[in-house]
């Protein structure tokens, strides 16, 4: 969705080497994830904000961290990459809404990240 | 914690044919089941959900059912055509979970001419 950017597209590193991944959104959503995808293994949530303020751990946070620089940037950082950090990472942003009833929410996903550690 | 398992791994229909994902969850208070589609090098897109309160839900040729007592539900797809060639998954999550989803494996579906 060219509303949810995410830069760079692909990209290697060394192991031990700290990278920065970025997301931009212009949905206006107040809440944005950060994915990992691996082979066979589906999306695994690595870190979560519903806004600049609340940031969670997702299920797989260990070796990472994230920065929420505005609502309309989410960062992800590996503070020293490793090679089974190697993976397709996504970001997302979403549309909350609570109607009275079960609640709606459709996640929004950017093209993704290709990380490759060496 | 909360699991979705996702099967098969691999499905490959002829043009035309219908094709059957299914997925199961573990947390009986799930009561968001959305699915994804994602095509090479894009991210994963929202085709089809279904909340809690519905057995069935249809969008032209995709469909998703659901049972809360087996705790299962599937993505019907009929009269497949080849660009509905990608991965889907499949996803679970609660109200006070506020949006956190559990994906299935995926399941890669190739559609032959």
């Amino acid at each position: 969705d060219a509303d949810v950017t995410q830069t760079p597209r692909n990209r290697i590193t060394k192991t031990g080497k700290r990278i920065m991944l970025e997301c931009s959104q212009t949905k206006g959503h107040d809440r944005m994830y950060w994915y990992r995808q691996d082979p066979g293994l589906g999306l695994r949530l690595i870190y979560y904000s519903f806004d600049v303020k609340d940031i969670n751990k997702g299920e797989i946070s260990d070796g990472y961290s994230v920065s929420r620089q505005a609502q309309a940037k989410f960062s992800l950082s590996l503070e020293s990459a490793i090679p089974n950090q190697t993976a397709l990472y996504f970001c997302a942003t979403s549309d909350y809404k609570f109607v009275g009833g079960p609640y709606q929410e459709t996640q929004y996903f950017g093209p993704g990240t290709r990380l490759l550690v060496l | 914690g909360e699991n979705v398992e996702q099967h098969p791994s691999t499905l490959s229909v002829q043009e035309g044919d219908s094709a059957v994902i299914k997925c199961t969850y573990s947390d009986s208070a799930s009561n968001y089941f959305p699915w994804y589609k994602q095509e090479l090098g894009k991210g994963p897109q929202l085709i089809i959900d279904i909340r809690s309160n519905v057995g069935e839900k249809k969008d032209q040729r995709i469909a998703v059912t659901l049972n809360k007592t087996a705790k299962h539900f599937s993505l019907h797809i009929t009269e497949t055509q080849p660009e509905d060639s990608a991965v889907y998954f499949c996803a679970a999550s609660r109200h006070n979970q506020g949006g956190k989803l559990i994906f299935g494996q995926g399941t890669e579906l190739s559609v032959k001419p």
